[in-house]
């Protein structure tokens, strides 16, 4: 079955720590990446998108994401986190038609 | 602000019922899919409606339909509702079929 894999449910991190988010998908051929965060009491919102190009592709608020085809990836990054960067984050695929399918999410929480 | 709006923003309905979820889309948006997102999951895919023809539709019954609207509005109906069928429901509008999407902020529907 066609599935998107976030490896972390939960992360807990202190300010100004890395943060690596895993997110594997499981079709070959052409697909539209996205990451979307939801920020509490927020809607889900973009955070950033691969459609083609430069596999590493930036975001707002200093998140980057690396598109990696031999391995199906898509992880997400931030060298510096924040304690406002505590969030659900998700990861979703599309591969060129009508249905985008969503990773089950991970929660991050980051103290302060 | 994504400029999607839902309504009800909650709504508590009997096993059985019938209920009407709406959204009004950003304008300009000629697609709008509709998302099912059970507690610590991700948002499930339930269809799509471009110019408001059914564009595709994910793994949920029949008694799960829709209607988009020249306005930009739409709504997502759900008939013979089952206990199961309590979650969040998000809808979101996109420029095209396959790019970003721009989430409302959703409508929590509980089923007794």
């Amino acid at each position: 079955a066609q599935s998107v894999s976030q490896h972390n449910h939960h992360v807990i991190l202190s300010e100004a720590a890395s943060l690596e988010l895993g997110c594997n998908y499981s079709y070959g051929g052409t697909v539209n990446l996205f990451w979307y965060v939801q920020y509490p009491g927020q809607h889900l919102q973009l955070l950033l998108k691969y459609f083609s190009g430069d596999p590493l592709v930036k975001g707002i608020k200093g998140f980057e994401a690396e598109f990696i085809k031999s391995k199906f990836s898509f992880n997400l990054r931030k060298p510096s986190v924040q304690w406002s960067d505590t969030a659900e984050y998700f990861c979703a695929v599309n591969r060129g038609g009508f249905k985008t399918i969503f990773g089950a999410g991970t929660r991050l929480f980051v103290k302060a | 602000e994504t400029g999607v709006t839902q309504s009800p923003t909650h709504l508590i309905k009997t096993r059985g019922q019938q209920v009407t979820l709406r959204c009004s889309s950003q304008s300009g948006h000629n697609t709008v899919s509709w998302y099912q997102q059970a507690l610590g999951q991700g948002p499930q895919f339930i269809f799509q409606y471009y110019r408001e023809e059914e564009n595709g539709r994910g793994n949920f019954p029949p008694r799960f339909s829709g209607l988009q609207f020249p306005n930009y509005s739409s709504e997502l109906n759900v008939n013979a509702l089952e206990l199961d069928d309590s979650a969040l429901y998000l809808c979101a509008s996109s420029p095209e079929v396959n790019t970003e999407a721009f989430f409302g902020q959703g409508t929590r529907l509980t089923v007794v």
